[in-house]
């Protein structure tokens, strides 16, 4: 089992629609977490971290995290074409580095 | 520099062949990441620098991979006898402050064994 994981995708949706990226994480000593956008050929970007249980809302974008269930999520709000991109999850456990998932491929229809 | 810069942005190699390859991170940066990026999956860590100290090189997948940041900017990741399961984008990332949560990621080196 993966540390971290993610559904692959590709996941599709309409235009102004809400995205829904999902995630679970196998270690619990994992304090904090984040979601990266990745567009293809390019390097990963970070847009959100989380670090309590609850939501975190920033623009169109909140990040969900629940401990108890060691799941995270990503919902975009009215997504755009411009969202079209891998976003790939990450845990980190306090040690310098991030441990990642497979990524999701979203892709906004218009 | 504005942002971190990797050279080449293109590899390919001969099976068997040595590479090195370079990463220029931001200007004052402490800390300096490597990550190995298969396709279609995730990055996942290699080693990570502190200065010109190597803290953590737990992700080196065999001793064929060796990292080194001699004067604590400039970083090499060299990669001896490559093989074919060598071949991903190898990026690297920088942050200010040592966290890894703050770090800004180059555009990756490109490596292709054959």
């Amino acid at each position: 089992q993966k540390e971290v994981e993610q559904n692959s995708g590709p996941l599709s949706v309409p235009e102004g629609a809400i995205a829904s990226l999902n995630c679970t994480y196998s270690d619990r000593v994992s304090q904090s977490f984040f979601w990266y956008r990745q567009y293809s050929g390019k390097s990963p970007e970070l847009i959100m971290s989380i670090y309590s249980n609850g939501d975190k809302e920033d623009g169109r974008f909140t990040a969900q995290l629940n401990k108890a269930s060691q799941y995270v999520s990503l919902l975009i709000r009215d997504s755009q074409p411009s969202d079209s991109a891998t976003y790939l999850c990450a845990a980190n456990t306090g040690a310098q580095k991030l441990v990642f998932g497979q990524g999701t491929r979203l892709t906004i229809n218009p | 520099g504005a942002g971190v810069s990797q050279s080449p942005r293109y590899k390919v190699a001969k099976r068997g062949q040595d590479v090195a390859l370079r990463c220029d991170p931001i200007s004052g940066h402490v800390s300096l990441f490597w990550y190995q990026q298969a396709l279609g999956q995730g990055p996942e860590f290699l080693t990570y620098f502190q200065n010109e100290a190597q803290l953590d090189k737990s992700g080196l997948p065999s001793d064929r991979f060796f990292a080194e940041r001699p004067e604590g900017s400039v970083s090499t990741l060299k990669i001896q006898r490559t093989q074919q399961e060598d071949s991903a984008v190898y990026l690297c990332a920088s942050s200010y402050e040592g966290f890894v949560t703050e770090a800004f990621f180059g555009q990756g080196t490109r490596l292709t064994v054959v």
